[in-house]
């Protein structure tokens, strides 16, 4: 399949600064990218569909003013956390759509990232 | 309503033996697909298996196979002869045809975990 990458795979920041997290895909343009927290032991859960050259669309209960999405090009999108608290500590991941590729159930493949591991102390 | 339901938050199975996990999901689309997925301690999410719902034949990918059973609404997983290495976590997923972006929907996870 096609490969998806994250960076950085782990950070460590202190509370009240900014992070920034970067998704990539490496082999395929990605119109749209999805950006999915993912706490210790629990399930991933979508924060915000990300959309090459227009606003990212949230999710409920997502503040969109914290979690900063930049969708700048076909390859590239990136997370920034805003003002970073310990209780953002999470693992995140994207994924990514392939327009290249329909999926039998309906929409195109995604791909998901490795993941970056988050720690705000 | 929960579009995606793991009931069994852990799972023990000794090696070379078969072991299911369950899931049974929600969604009124005709066209829709179940995936799973398996998250090493790592964090990355591996795909298992994918069964699209028009699909009349039980996906089957090596030691994995899925077992759809439509109008119950499950797709459970099962690997056969486990190994040691497929100890992780296990997530359940649906994307629906229709949906905003045809996002994933996630179950809460298994942890598998083989005994030697």
């Amino acid at each position: 399949g096609a490969v998806v990458s994250q960076h950085p795979s782990w950070v460590i920041c202190k509370s009240g600064t900014s992070v920034k997290i970067e998704c990539r895909s490496l082999d395929f343009q990605a119109t749209t990218m999805f950006w999915y927290r993912q706490f210790p032991k629990q399930s991933l859960m979508l924060m915000a569909t990300s959309n090459e050259g227009s606003k990212a669309t949230y999710e409920q209960g997502v503040e969109k003013d914290k979690f900063l999405i930049n969708h700048a090009s076909l390859t590239l999108s990136t997370l920034t956390v805003t003002s970073a608290h310990p209780e953002d500590s999470s693992f995140y991941i994207c994924s990514a759509r392939d327009m290249r590729v329909l999926a039998a159930a309906g929409g195109y493949e995604q791909y998901f990232g490795p993941g970056t591991r988050l720690t705000v102390t | 309503a929960q579009k995606i339901t793991q009931t069994q938050p852990g799972m023990f199975v000794q090696e070379k033996e078969a072991v299911t996990l369950d899931c049974t999901y929600d969604t009124s689309d005709q066209s829709y697909g179940l995936f799973w997925y398996k998250q090493p301690s790592s964090g990355e999410m591996i795909f298992l298996i994918y069964q699209g719902s028009y699909d009349e034949q039980n996906a089957t990918e090596g030691r994995y196979s899925l077992n759809f059973q439509k109008a119950r609404k499950s797709a459970n997983l099962v690997i056969s002869a486990s190994q040691l290495g497929d100890s992780a976590m296990y997530f359940c997923a649906m994307r629906e045809g229709r949906g905003t972006g045809n996002q994933f929907y996630f179950g809460t996870g298994t942890s598998l975990t083989v005994i030697p």
